[in-house]
């Protein structure tokens, strides 16, 4: 186990609606990434969390937002939710706002009808 | 932008076969990350590599990072079914995936 926890484990939305995935990270790791992973696809990097501010975002509209609290746990907000949108939400903590070593929880699965 | 690729994309082996995957990048990395990922559960971290022409070894996994450090490999020896999943290479930066390689074993 990581240490990792994510919540809710599963989630069903209707398109249009918000949703707010929730991430703790490992202690000791103040850096905590999202990502994104479609059925049989690789994980997609959404963005990055380094103390409180967003340090790096992929390819991922504005409607994918997040925030990162002093305990440097995260949470990953999606506006108007599309059907597309429909995935495995993955959160990964690390150290020091970098990309190495990254512990995933065992993400949250969104399905958006 | 970085991008990684990973060919094969599946491979199918039988117990006991050895097996490879290989990651290439159109730019130099400063260290390439191995992944894998079991069927429904979340990618774990295997392993990293930093230095040109590097090999580590981890019981039947062998890890390569090519000379130009533009490429990597991760080798199988005699597969067994608990090898089961998808491997994933990942680059710096923002950590960009490949595709993986998914590995089914036959018993």
């Amino acid at each position: 186990e990581t240490g990792v926890t994510q919540s809710p484990t599963h989630l069903i939305k209707t398109r249009g609606q918000q949703v707010t995935l929730r991430c703790s990270s490992q202690s000791g790791h103040n850096t905590v990434s999202w990502y994104q992973q479609a059925l049989g696809q690789g994980p997609q990097f959404i963005f990055q969390y380094y103390r409180e501010e967003e340090n790096g975002r992929g390819n991922f509209p504005p409607r994918f937002s997040g925030l990162q609290f002093p305990n440097y746990s995260s949470e990953l907000n999606v506006n108007a939710l599309e059907l597309d949108d429909s995935a495995l939400y993955l959160c990964a903590s690390s150290l020091a706002g970098g990309f190495e070593k990254l512990f995933f929880g065992s993400g949250t699965q969104l399905s958006v009808l | 932008g970085q991008q990684v690729m990973q060919i094969p994309q599946y491979q199918h082996v039988q117990e006991g076969e050895d097996f490879t995957t290989y990651c290439n990048s159109s730019t130099t990395l400063s260290n390439i990350q191995w992944y894998k990922q079991r069927p429904g559960g979340h990618p774990v971290f295997l392993i990293q590599l930093v230095k040109s022409g590097e090999v580590k070894k981890q019981k039947r996994l062998t890890f390569q990072f090519g000379e130009a450090k533009k490429n990597s490999s991760l080798h199988i020896t005699a597969t067994q079914t608990t090898d089961v999943g998808t491997y994933f290479c990942a680059g710096p930066y923002d950590m960009r995936f490949g595709a993986g390689t998914r590995l089914t074993v036959k018993p």
